[in-house]
């Protein structure tokens, strides 16, 4: 079946602009995450969410990101003010919800560079 | 603060050989990852060990773990350079901090002749 889809695959922005990034999970995965990576290094936390609800946005930088799942699927990761070190692969993943069940599925991920 | 410390960082290894990757965590948790990455793509998922004393093989891929040590590996047999990758350990929080994956550094493997 399908797997995790994000749009765009890459994005060019200038220091300042808004962002939007898109992810769709697998179909029928309760739970979705957002990470990122920076070249060299592992996938950081950002936020994580049950159904509609962020269950655990820990790892969001700061309040210049902000991210939403209106209707329990698709959810968009919301950047504003873009600064150069937003720039990295931000990663989606999504699972099913229960011990044995939850291995977190990467989507390609988006790659943002901030300039 | 959970930490996920993996070594060796790189791998350089002859097509055959055997080699064990090294995952160590700072607090106690009952879910641990291993997935791998190969350039400009993203992570595909290997293993989850659940319990202590798991142990899950795929092919020349076998990973284990060990919740009283906080240690989980991935042991490579007879490396052949299809393996070559960057492999990655991930720790579930738990708790309240369930589905917050914590992920090691990465090891970078490659395979040569």
């Amino acid at each position: 079946g399908a797997g995790v889809s994000q749009t765009p695959s890459n994005k060019v922005t200038e220091k300042g602009k808004y962002v939007e990034l898109r992810c769709d999970p697998i179909s029928g995965h309760t739970a979705l995450y957002w990470y990122r990576q920076s070249l060299g290094q592992g996938p950081e936390f950002l936020i994580y969410f049950q159904g509609t609800g962020a269950a655990d946005d820990s790892g969001l930088p700061n309040d210049r990101f902000f991210a939403v799942r209106p209707e329990g699927s698709v959810s968009t990761l919301k950047i504003q003010r873009t600064e150069r070190g937003d720039s990295a692969v931000y990663l989606c993943a999504s699972s099913l919800v229960g011990a044995g069940l939850d291995t977190q599925y990467f989507g390609p991920g988006t790659r943002l560079t901030v300039l | 603060e959970l930490k996920v410390e993996q070594n060796p960082l790189f791998l350089s290894m002859q097509e055959g050989k055997n080699y064990t990757i090294y995952c160590n965590y700072s607090t106690t948790s009952d879910r641990l990852y291993w997935y791998r990455q190969d350039p400009g793509k993203s992570l595909e998922s290997l293993f989850v060990l659940l319990s202590n004393g798991a142990v899950k093989q795929e092919g020349r891929l076998m990973a284990s773990l060990d919740t009283k040590a906080r240690l989980s590996t991935l042991h490579i047999t007879a490396a052949v350079h299809d393996l070559s990758a960057t492999y990655f350990c991930a720790v579930d929080g738990g708790g309240t901090s369930y589905g917050k994956l914590t992920f090691g550094q990465g090891t970078i493997l490659t395979v040569h002749p």
